[in-house]
């Protein structure tokens, strides 16, 4: 079965620099999650959408953004890098359809940012 | 403040034996998820609960809900080397405005070590 996909995996970028995160979701998903997990730490979510458009917010700094496209793969971009910025980043993708049909929420395997 | 708060944060167990790990939350949910996590990689899911349902079963998983105490329960039977890792509780609610499944909110977590 298709999973959650992410790239890249690994990406390693200098502070101040821009970085570009993709998520593909699982077909037929509507919804999409982002998560910042640093060491040792739980999820923290940052933002989501449903059906393209934004649904949620959480702790994202405002130098990150976020959208979905028309094929529901959404990105997050992050500028003005930070070391603390380095932690993994997990995408997750669930299929909600309206009220009273939520589903499981299942995640990609994460791209690991480091910021040097 | 974390929406889900875990016990143990570690625990130590013998192959074959049985492990118990518990999630309280703290407002209304609609669904609760556990996930296993091995370090550095992906959030694999577990098993999903409704707020409408008191105990779920898959393999040698049990899950159960209790929604007056605003708690659930994850156990592990016949435990192998292979279930070493953290487990996490996430919960969700109603989105207001969508009235789909709102974010995923993390417990932080239980180490669970399975030695031979």
């Amino acid at each position: 079965a298709a999973g959650v996909i992410q790239s890249p995996r690994h990406l390693i970028k200098e502070k101040r620099e821009t970085a570009t995160l993709k998520c593909y979701p699982i077909p037929r998903h509507d919804t999409v999650y982002w998560y910042q997990q640093g060491p040792g730490q739980d999820p923290q979510f940052l933002i989501s959408f449903y059906e393209k458009m934004q649904s949620d917010k959480g702790s994202i700094p405002d130098r990150f953004s976020a959208q979905q496209f028309s094929d529901y793969h959404s990105e997050l971009n992050m500028s003005s890098l930070e070391l603390g910025d380095s932690a993994l980043y997990f995408c997750a993708s669930r299929f909600t359809g309206g009220r009273g049909m939520n589903t499981e929420a299942f995640f990609g395997q994460g791209t690991r940012l480091t910021v040097v | 403040s974390q929406q889900g708060e875990e016990d143990p944060q570690a625990l130590s167990i013998q192959e074959g034996e049985n492990a118990t790990m518990n999630c309280s939350y703290k407002t209304s949910i609609n669904n609760l998820q556990w996930y296993r996590q091995n370090s550095g990689r992906g959030l694999v899911h577990l098993i999903l609960i409704r707020s409408n349902e008191r105990e779920k079963h898959s393999g040698r998983l049990r899950v159960t809900l209790d929604t007056s105490k605003k708690s659930s329960s994850l156990l592990i039977t016949a435990s192998r080397a292979a279930d070493t890792a953290s487990y996490f509780c996430a919960t969700d609610a109603e989105h207001v405005v969508t009235g789909t499944a709102s974010k995923l909110t993390f417990g932080t977590g239980t180490r669970l070590q399975v030695t031979l």
